[in-house]
């Protein structure tokens, strides 16, 4: 699976949108990028997945560029309750061995 | 509603007592795995099975044992526990797409090995 590369840390007031950016250098031509959310002592949360361009669905939007070897998680007017940790994987998914490979992830703390 | 459930949610044991971790899926899903998160080393699968009666070693498979016997049920077995173990366990299932699943998590087990 590529390897990803995301900021450590990021803090946000409330109301602004926040943009976290993940690159991955190495990604194939098959390969899906997923973002998953993690609160505190809780298992991950799938937010989106895409493969190219934008997607946008309830609760954020991802961007793609053309090159793909890099995407965006952009979470409009965040509140207190999004500060977690969110982490960006890229790969075939989880169907054949259902692993996925996480990183650090970005811990993102939104103050009020 | 869909969901992974697992049980206990806190577990404290002692060095060499079995236990077992259970693990439920609502959802008919294939693919099933476990995960350990420790500080410093995110989250690493111990087994993965991707369907009845077929499981496989993940990265960190030492100390442990899985069975699926049912598609819906995929426990996690410690037959001799020991502190190095202690950890936080996610048990997690996902669908046959391939690509372009995603993946569904339980809450976790907090276990605590003295």
């Amino acid at each position: 699976l590529a390897k990803t590369t995301q900021p450590i840390s990021m803090d946000s007031y409330e109301g602004q949108e926040v943009n976290i950016t993940c690159s991955h250098n190495n990604i194939a031509t098959n390969d899906y990028i997923t973002w998953y959310q993690q609160f505190p002592s809780q298992g991950p949360r799938f937010i989106i997945q895409g493969y190219k361009t934008k997607v946008t669905n309830e609760v954020a939007s991802l961007f793609i560029p053309a090159d793909r070897k890099s995407s965006t998680l952009s979470l409009p007017r965040v509140s207190l309750s999004d500060t977690a940790v969110y982490y960006c994987l890229v790969g075939e998914g989880p169907g054949n061995t259902g692993k996925l490979i996480f990183g650090q992830g970005t811990t993102l703390q939104v103050k009020p | 509603e869909a969901q992974v459930t697992q049980n206990p949610r806190y577990l404290i044991t002692v060095t060499g007592k079995k236990l077992t971790v259970t693990c439920s899926q609502n959802m008919n899903h294939e693919y099933m795995s476990w995960y350990r998160q420790d500080p410093g080393l995110g989250l690493r699968q111990i087994y993965y099975s991707m369907n009845v009666e077929v499981t496989d070693k993940g990265d960190v498979p030492e100390g442990y044992k899985v069975s699926r016997k049912e598609k819906r049920n995929f426990p996690l077995i410690l037959e001799s526990p020991s502190p190095n173990q202690t950890s936080l366990y996610f048990c997690a299932s996902s669908t046959d797409r391939g690509r372009d699943t995603e993946a569904f998590f339980g809450q976790g087990t907090r276990l605590t090995v003295v």
